[in-house]
């Protein structure tokens, strides 16, 4: 059973510009959450997703989207990228029996 | 703001020794918690997770569950150099759609 792919790997960017993130669950779970750790703030939960619906949101600014596709696959966008958001950006997908929540390798984003 | 607070260390322990992890939880609604593994780089990998009062068991980690005080523990018997990483609790609620996470406690094993 394959696992979370998260695509890219790594990304650089500048200023001002954005990025589009994304993530494909394990198969058969309906639910993607997104994360971003940075080494001061640790994880911080930015949005959930379940049926192509945000369930559950963090408390990121507008810049930060997602949105979720019928075949549970997520894209998380970033606009108008500033410094601090260079991070670690992880998704992680939930079983259903259990609420166990299981990550991608991430995506390391640059912003300079 | 509910919350998930653990010490950030570094907790060091000399190679097979045991290592005690702790978090305290502030949401007393909080049904499942949930130890999480992450090495410097990588993702977080589940090691355990506890939804009843006591101890449970899993090879070398054991995770305590402790609801009345609002507190979860990991032991690591045997602490072996690749333990080596920080250890993130979570706690999830059961009626909401958030898993919260500790800032995650950072532990070397001395060879």
């Amino acid at each position: 059973k394959a696992g979370v792919t998260q695509t890219p790997r790594y990304l650089i960017k500048t200023r001002g510009q954005q990025v589009t993130l994304s993530c494909s669950p394990i198969s058969g779970h309906r639910s993607v959450s997104w994360y971003q750790q940075t080494p001061g703030q640790g994880l911080q939960f930015l949005f959930e997703y379940f049926s192509e619906t945000q369930r559950n949101k963090g408390n990121f600014p507008g810049r930060f989207s997602g949105r979720q596709f019928s075949n549970s696959r997520s894209e998380m966008n970033v606009s108008t990228l500033e410094l601090g958001d260079s991070a670690l950006y992880l998704c992680a997908t939930l079983t259903r029996v259990r609420n166990i929540q299981y990550f991608g390798a991430g995506t390391r984003l640059s912003v300079l | 703001q509910k919350e998930v607070e653990q010490n950030s260390g570094p907790l060091s322990v000399p190679e097979g020794a045991i290592a005690s992890l702790n978090c305290t939880y502030s949401d007393r609604g909080s049904q499942s918690f949930f130890w999480y593994r992450q090495y410097s780089g990588k993702s977080p990998e589940l090691i355990m997770f506890i939804y009843s009062n006591g101890d449970k068991e899993d090879g070398r980690f054991t995770a305590q569950l402790n609801k009345a005080s609002q507190y979860v523990s990991l032991l690591i018997r045997d602490s072996q150099p690749s333990d080596s990483a920080t250890y993130l609790c979570a706690a999830k609620n059961t009626g909401g759609f958030k898993t919260i996470f500790g800032a995650g406690t950072r532990l070397f094993v001395k060879a």
